[in-house]
């Protein structure tokens, strides 16, 4: 399979416990996004990646979430301090830079429940 | 910033078409996408529009006018399948970077 993957697929967490995500997106793509979704919702931005670099971070995220992509490969997702706010499906998508497609490919997501 | 309006919800018959309208509000527009879901699955792409006009792909099509900040997507001969959310999504350029937001989304539900 060389879609995008994303593991845990589940998580459940007690409030104040730090959880991390990890996305490996398809390897010949250079852009990883994270984003956040709650029922009934859209996907919400939450940070942006081209190679290593960390371009963008969502004003919705904040400080208790870091995003890191050593060597521009797979990406993790670390949560501080969780909060029952944070429930919600995380979901990683990759894009080849340069494509004038606008496709994302998205995993499947990490489902997050705080109790 | 970037807004996205679309339905919420639409209801429509087994084997009838059904359009589904997004507007938007953005700063440096690039490109509008239209993404499917099931229910507990992942956006898959469905279609892109970077210029004016239709664009065809089997039973979907899709529409953009750049000048109105509207598009739609079309959705023909409608299968039970086609049940899920479909969200529209705008590429704009953002600290010279290709940035993709989403839209609410508009669940479709097909009946018998």
């Amino acid at each position: 399979d060389t879609g995008v993957s994303q593991d845990p697929r589940h998580k459940i967490t007690k409030r104040g416990q730090n959880v991390t995500f990890r996305c490996d997106p398809i390897s010949e793509h250079n852009r990883l996004y994270w984003y956040r979704q709650t029922l009934g919702q859209g996907p919400e931005f939450l940070t942006y990646f081209q190679n290593e670099a960390q371009l963008e971070k969502s004003r919705l995220l904040s400080d208790r979430f870091s995003a890191e992509r050593p060597k521009g490969s797979f990406s993790t997702l670390e949560i501080q301090r969780t909060e029952q706010g944070d429930s919600a499906m995380y979901l990683c998508a990759s894009s080849q830079g340069g494509q004038s497609t606008g496709e994302l490919f998205f995993g499947e997501g990490s489902r997050l429940t705080v109790l | 910033g970037q807004s996205l309006e679309q339905p919420s919800e639409v209801t429509a018959v087994e084997g009838a078409i059904v359009q589904i309208n997004c507007t938007y509000q953005t700063s440096g527009f690039y490109g509008l996408s239209w993404y499917q879901q099931h229910d507990g699955g992942a956006p898959t792409f469905l279609s892109y529009n970077a210029l004016d006009g239709l664009e065809e792909t089997g039973r979907f099509s899709s529409f953009l006018s750049r000048s109105d900040s509207y598009g739609y997507l079309l959705l023909q001969e409608l299968q039970m399948k086609d049940s899920a959310s479909y969200f529209c999504a705008v590429s704009s350029l953002s600290g010279g970077y290709q940035k993709v937001t989403f839209g609410t989304g508009t669940k479709l539900q097909v009946i018998p």
